[in-house]
């Protein structure tokens, strides 16, 4: 049973563009959330979708947007890359419940130069 | 708001010891849930315990154990007689029933277990 896969693993960007990561949750899973991480800093939330619509959204700028499939997958997308934006970007899948046990890929390691 | 404070940012031990690793929270509502995730360098954080605010039991599963008091907003984690493998990031996270579906972790602590 595969867990939650990410990808790229590590993507290196210039200021300025744009960026796309994607995430498959684990199988039975339809909520997909995503969490940047910071060197030596906990996950921040970003947002979270389910049923193809993002359900709540964290304190970040609209330059960070997502998209949810038909299939669960989703796709993080990150527009006018900055310096800051320089993180690990982590997908977390769950069943739906507001407290179950989030899932965790391995995250993508986005450098922005 | 909700917010969850690891005051310790690193601990070293030698193999064999037993650590605590300290975790208070902050939470303005009566239903919430705990949780504390593991960090390996390969970045994958692994759910280790779940734990509700109406059940203060602690909790022990192998070398691992959870002491949750309300009285003082604690949730801490302990490992009985560490071992190498043990040496990771540990988060503690804290979601409430006001805060929907946002995940709110702690800065983490690094723990090292030296052979």
């Amino acid at each position: 049973d595969a867990g939650v896969t990410q990808s790229p693993t590590h993507l290196i960007k210039t200021r300025g563009q744009q960026v796309t990561l994607r995430c498959s949750p684990k199988s039975g899973h339809d909520t997909v959330s995503w969490y940047q991480q910071a060197l030596g800093q906990g996950p921040q939330f970003i947002f979270q979708y389910y049923e193809e619509e993002e359900r709540q959204r964290g304190n970040f700028p609209d330059r960070f947007s997502g998209h949810q499939f038909p299939n669960y997958s989703s796709e993080l997308n990150v527009n006018a890359l900055l310096l800051g934006d320089s993180a690990l970007y982590l997908c977390a899948s769950s069943p739906g419940s507001y407290n179950s046990p989030l899932h965790f890929g391995n995250g993508t390691r986005l450098t922005v130069t | 708001a909700q917010k969850v404070t690891q005051a310790q940012t690193e601990i070293s031990v030698v193999e064999k010891e037993d650590v605590t690793l300290d975790c208070v929270y902050e939470t303005r509502d009566t239903t919430y849930y705990l949780f504390w995730y593991k960090q390996p360098p390969s970045g994958e954080l692994v759910f280790l315990i779940r734990r509700n605010s109406f059940d203060e039991q602690n909790e022990i599963s192998g070398r691992y154990s959870w002491n949750f008091q309300k009285s003082t907003s604690s949730f801490n984690f302990t490992i009985t007689a560490s071992q190498v493998v043990d040496s990771a990031v540990y988060f503690c996270a804290l979601i409430s029933s006001g805060s929907a579906r946002q995940l709110t972790f702690g800065s983490g602590t690094q723990l090292t277990v030296l052979p």
